[in-house]
């Protein structure tokens, strides 16, 4: 059973602070890993994608990837309150058929 | 603007009456995802179409078919909804390729059984 473990939160961080989200994996032979962000009541959007181990940045995000370790996060600085939502991390298992499996979520709250 | 749309916002249907759920891309996008997302819940893959192949998640129920009779539309048909039905149906595609792509999200049918 290919597995995505987030912790659920809620995580509480104050306007301004660095936000950071992990994710662990089941199979090592994942390739493709996906941060989505899901205001309640919509459907997710792509914030970021990772492949290699290392960091990816994009403006306020960070992607890290530690394949070894089978860990995935994301940083966000700056926090604003439109950041809250909850943060879906998403591991591509399938290759080129694309089997996409989601962990349940953490949803953060950031606090003017 | 190339996008996947869903079909209808919000869905209600009695206790035991098939409904059926679309959705369409205007991407050409090789795979197309149904998810189940309940309440405060991760969304829960259904199944998957990798162009005209079918794929079943092992624990999808039988209750819970789909069709894609092409590249641009598919659908979900619940034969006899039931109230633990009720959910957000999330439909999403992924180009065809090396599995390093995205999936890009409609904007999800909410469905009501009563």
């Amino acid at each position: 059973q290919k597995e995505v473990e987030q912790n659920s939160g809620p995580l509480s961080v104050p306007e301004g602070a660095i936000a950071s989200l992990n994710c662990t994996y089941s199979d090592r032979v994942s390739q493709s890993f996906f941060w989505y962000r899901q205001y309640s009541g919509k459907s997710p959007e792509l914030i970021m994608s990772i492949y290699s181990n290392g960091d990816k940045e994009d403006g306020r995000f960070t992607a890290q990837l530690n394949k070894a370790s089978q860990y995935v996060s994301l940083l966000i600085r700056d926090s604003q309150p439109s950041d809250s939502a909850t943060y879906l991390c998403a591991v591509n298992y399938g290759g080129s058929q694309g089997n996409l499996i989601f962990g349940k979520g953490t949803k953060l709250s950031v606090k003017p | 603007d190339a996008m996947v749309i869903q079909n209808p916002r919000y869905q209600v249907t009695q206790f035991g009456k098939p409904v059926t759920l679309s959705c369409s891309q205007t991407l050409n996008h090789n795979v197309m995802y149904w998810y189940q997302q309940k309440s405060s819940q991760a969304p829960k893959l259904l199944f998957h179409y990798y162009d005209k192949d079918f794929n079943n998640e092992a624990d999808t129920p039988d209750n819970f078919q789909s069709r894609r009779p092409n590249t641009s539309f598919c659908f979900l048909d619940i034969r006899s909804p039931g109230l633990g039905d009720a959910a957000m149906y999330l439909c999403a595609t992924s180009p065809w390729g090396d599995g390093f792509t995205e999936a890009f999200f409609g904007q999800g049918t909410r469905l009501t059984v009563v």
